[in-house]
């Protein structure tokens, strides 16, 4: 079965700092990777993904990511945060053939100091 | 184009009730999914319906159940409901295999 861990449980950044947001995750195939972003009381918005291809992955928002398989990792990235981009993130790890079933990480809750 | 909706938004149960939960996929989109979320973690897949029939299942008990109907839209019912299934219940839902889209959730409450 597949797993993801997000190692950092809370991450405090200044507004205009680079950010990296770990994530690691335990699959036998290629895996499907996703980051998502909660805002609190909110449903969960698609930041970027991958399937295949290259592995760095630009998304929406200034984000990208990149896939590394031999650390099994798909760390989550943007050179210079806004106070905006508050929220809690989520990487998901989907398999191939079974849709929307998603296994999440345990998130990781970013704040921002002006 | 409206998204995944979902009601209603927040919903207080007392133990023992049964709840059922609604969602509408984006237009376009066949497969739907809920997802439970306790406060401070990350969501947990519960089943995928496809064709109305549900395809794959995550690991909770028979008193959580789904239906899909003809347009796609879908219903989660719980049973029985104990103080632990209180918690954010979100919908997602796709075409076939592509990137799920989520709702914004019902916040349920069990006293």
């Amino acid at each position: 079965a597949q797993s993801v861990t997000q190692p950092d449980i809370h991450i405090t950044v200044s507004e205009g700092a680079s950010l990296e947001l770990r994530c690691n995750y335990s699959y036998g195939a290629t895996p499907y990777l996703f980051w998502y972003v909660q805002s609190p009381g909110q449903g969960l918005q698609l930041l970027l993904k991958y399937f295949s291809g290259d592995t760095l992955v630009q998304g929406i928002k200034g984000f990208e990511a990149e896939f590394k398989r031999s650390q099994s990792s798909f760390n989550l990235r943007k050179p210079s945060v806004h106070w905006s981009d508050a929220a809690e993130y989520f990487c998901a790890v989907g398999v191939e053939n079974a849709g929307n079933m998603l296994t999440f990480g345990g998130g990781t809750r970013l704040m921002v100091k002006p | 184009d409206a998204g995944v909706t979902q009601s209603p938004t927040h919903l207080i149960k007392t133990r023992g009730q049964q709840v059922t939960l609604r969602c509408s996929p984006k237009s376009g989109h066949d497969t739907v999914s809920w997802y439970q979320q306790a406060l401070g973690q990350g969501p947990q897949f519960i089943f995928q319906y496809y064709e109305e029939e549900e395809r794959q299942r995550g690991n909770f008990p028979d008193r959580f159940s789904g239906h899909q109907f003809p347009n796609y839209s879908s219903e989660l019912n719980v049973n029985a409901l104990l103080l632990g299934d209180s918690a954010l219940y979100l919908c997602a839902s796709s075409y076939r295999q592509g990137s799920a889209f989520f709702g914004q959730g019902t916040r349920l409450t069990v006293v």
